[in-house]
């Protein structure tokens, strides 16, 4: 495709189950981020890969959050007992990693946690 | 702490009119400093990018302006249009790292 995708678009889950979000990167981009967006907020950085490995994870809010890129192209965000306070939109980015440092940006998951 | 400031209060104008958005930063000295464009349900989409040794950058009617002294960017939309309407978000960057620090936003209404 074109751009990056995202799937779900939305997902509605009761508080302690467990969830995974997919995000399909721009082919080619070597790089591949995970934000989380709370209402009326600018997205948050969680995680970092570059091709399958995981650079940078700061931004993971607690052990609960888990992504892994295998073969450096699609990625999962995975979350463990999901609580109310995960309820957000998770957006992906992928960027050519090269000297560019524009992020390409999905859709978006809305994740609801009832 | 490191905290980046946008004028959270919408800012509306006039169709033709130049928009001015403001994003001052503290405990920060980013490398980058790039803007995006949100509309709702949707992600954000990349417009400018500007460097640290760079005070300011254009391209078509978008303008971006970096002052490190003053720890401020400013962002100008010129003859602005009804489809300029979004929120826009300033985002920093760090020497070596890519992850982007957003700030919160700031929405634009263009009336006709």
């Amino acid at each position: 495709g074109a751009g990056v995708s995202q799937s779900p678009r939305y997902k509605v889950a009761k508080r302690g189950q467990d969830v995974a979000l997919r995000c399909d990167p721009i082919s080619g981009h070597v790089s591949l981020f995970w934000y989380q967006q709370a209402l009326g907020q600018g997205p948050e950085f969680l995680t970092y890969f570059q091709n399958e490995a995981q650079l940078d994870k700061s931004g993971l809010p607690s052990d609960r959050f888990f992504a892994e890129r295998p073969e450096g192209s699609v990625s999962t965000l995975k979350i463990q007992r999901t609580q109310q306070e995960d309820s957000a939109v998770y957006l992906c980015a992928s960027s050519s990693g090269q000297a560019s440092y524009e992020q390409y940006f999905g859709p978006g998951t809305r994740l609801t946690v009832t | 702490s490191q905290k980046i400031e946008q004028n959270s209060e919408a800012l509306n104008i006039q169709e033709g009119k130049t928009a001015t958005l403001t994003c001052n930063y503290t405990n920060y000295s980013p490398a980058y400093l790039q803007w995006y464009r949100q509309d709702p349900g949707r992600g954000p989409v990349f417009l400018l990018l500007i460097r640290e040794n760079e005070k300011e950058k254009r391209k078509e009617r978008l303008k971006v302006t970096f002052d490190t002294t003053l720890k401020q960017s400013l962002f100008h939309i010129t003859a602005s249009q009804p489809a300029d309407s979004a929120t826009y978000l300033c985002a920093l960057q760090d020497t070596g790292r890519r992850a982007l620090t957003f700030g919160s936003g700031t929405r634009l209404q263009v009336q006709p």
